[in-house]
């Protein structure tokens, strides 16, 4: 089946500061990546959708600004947690679609922690 | 508004026994049917989608879905439950419309299966 990861699988950072993390389909093309968010005990909550090489699309009350996504290739998206603080604790989580499926493929997911 | 139920926070199950994992939902047109797996602090794993045709569709480890469209549902079942199964399961529902194929989630429903 088709396999995305996701690094760092844990992240600790201080507030104030910026964490990236990495979410790449391996063995295949993925035209759509899109972003959630998981707290403890709770569905996903889609946070945007990426698609290579354009501007990615939020959903609404995410902010954009804090919230940095790229989709530079078909098997990349980054997303940047900016001026990060205890609140965006969280486990996120991405997602991949190849333009031939319909279903998403899921990465094994990122703890980020702000102290 | 679209959305996804699960009506059943947990469902507990004997080991050897059939289950069913509950899925109804309220979305315009003819939506995509997926359900996954979630095992602790992991993403999530694709077990089967329906698209169109056959209303029974088979998945992975023995999982199978029965879509019925006059009902909007989209019941999980397995003949013979494992204590393996055990986890968090997400029906999930892609509305035909979204041109992304993003999804909209349910709030998943844990499995226990009891030796």
């Amino acid at each position: 089946g088709a396999v995305v990861s996701q690094h760092p699988s844990r992240v600790i950072c201080k507030s104030g500061t910026s964490v990236k993390i990495e979410c790449r389909s391996l063995d295949f093309q993925a035209t759509t990546m899109f972003w959630y968010r998981q707290f403890p005990k709770q569905s996903l909550m889609l946070m945007a959708t990426s698609n290579e090489g354009s501007k990615a699309t939020y959903e609404q009350g995410v902010e954009k600004d804090k919230f940095l996504i790229n989709h530079a290739s078909l098997t990349l998206s980054t997303l940047t947690v900016t001026s990060a603080h205890p609140e965006d604790s969280s486990f996120y989580i991405c997602s991949a679609r190849d333009l031939a499926e319909y279903e998403q493929y899921f990465g094994p997911g990122t703890r980020l922690t702000v102290t | 508004a679209q959305s996804v139920a699960q009506p059943e926070d947990q469902v507990n199950v004997a080991e050897g026994n059939p289950l069913t994992v509950k899925c109804t939902y309220s979305v315009s047109g003819n939506p995509y049917l997926f359900w996954y797996v979630q095992y602790p602090n992991r993403g999530l794993q694709f077990l089967l989608k329906y698209i169109t045709g056959d209303n029974l569709v088979k998945g992975s480890y023995g999982f199978e879905a029965e879509f019925n469209k006059s009902q909007t549902s989209f019941h999980l079942k397995k003949p013979s439950a494992l204590v393996s199964d055990s986890a968090l399961y997400f029906c999930a529902v892609s509305p035909p419309t979204s041109g992304t194929y993003k999804y909209i989630f349910g709030t998943g429903t844990r499995l226990k299966v009891l030796a």
